[in-house]
């Protein structure tokens, strides 16, 4: 079956500019997670969603940074008036239920590069 | 404060030498422990998830051991396409986050 997916997989941004990153997450998956991984770490939570209601953003850095996932399924990435330290790779990964004691399952990624 | 920490940072085999990946941790009411692999360019694949003390999983050449402090993923005769970074995360009480390690990038030698 097909896995999660993410658009675009590449972005190159202009300092200051707004970007919108997708995930399509595993169909009947209930969680879905944001994650920002820099070059050379593991990635670091941004955000969970469990269908439609977001529960946790404490990892977003910035109030530039925002995520909607408002029918339950696909989600959308936000970040506002990009700066060079957004740039990173951004990971969504789904899962069948609830957050924690099951496993996830992650996209390719986009890979933002800020200029 | 809540913590993973994976070591060594990077590794080095020969094909066919067996060794251990070291993945410790400080939360509270652990949850789940998972390893993943990541492929570089590619997002983190599921391999394990482990959730009690005394718990092993086990899959091809790959083995997972959880104790209370730390987990570790035991490689047996690694081959060349076994070269990847290998992630360890956990998810525990009162959160919705999952924490990551930095990961073990793993280079296997034909």
């Amino acid at each position: 079956g097909a896995g999660v997916s993410q658009s675009p997989r590449y972005k190159v941004a202009k300092r200051g500019q707004d970007v919108a990153l997708r995930c399509d997450p595993i169909s009947g998956h209930v969680s879905l997670f944001w994650y920002q991984q820099a070059l050379g770490q593991g990635p670091e939570f941004l955000t969970y969603f469990q269908n439609e209601a977001q529960l946790d953003k404490s990892g977003l850095p910035s109030d530039r940074f925002f995520a909607e996932r408002p029918e339950g399924s696909v989600s959308t990435l936000k970040i506002q008036r990009t700066q060079q330290e957004d740039s990173a790779v951004y990971l969504c990964a789904s899962s069948v239920r609830l957050a924690g004691e099951y496993e996830q399952y992650f996209g390719p990624g986009t890979r933002l590069t800020v200029t | 404060e809540d913590q993973v920490t994976q070591s060594p940072e990077a590794l080095r085999l020969q094909e066919g030498e067996s060794s251990s990946l070291n993945c410790s941790y400080t939360v509270s009411g652990l949850r789940g422990l998972f390893w993943y692999r990541q492929d570089p360019g590619k997002g983190p694949e599921f391999l394990f998830t482990l959730y009690s003390a005394g718990e092993e999983k086990e899959k091809e050449r790959l083995k997972a051991t959880l104790t209370k402090k730390e987990s570790f993923l035991h490689i047996t005769a690694p081959k060349p396409e076994d070269s990847a970074t290998y992630l360890c995360a956990v998810s525990y009480s009162g959160t919705y986050k999952y924490i990551f390690g930095t990961g073990t990038r793993l280079k296997v030698l034909a």
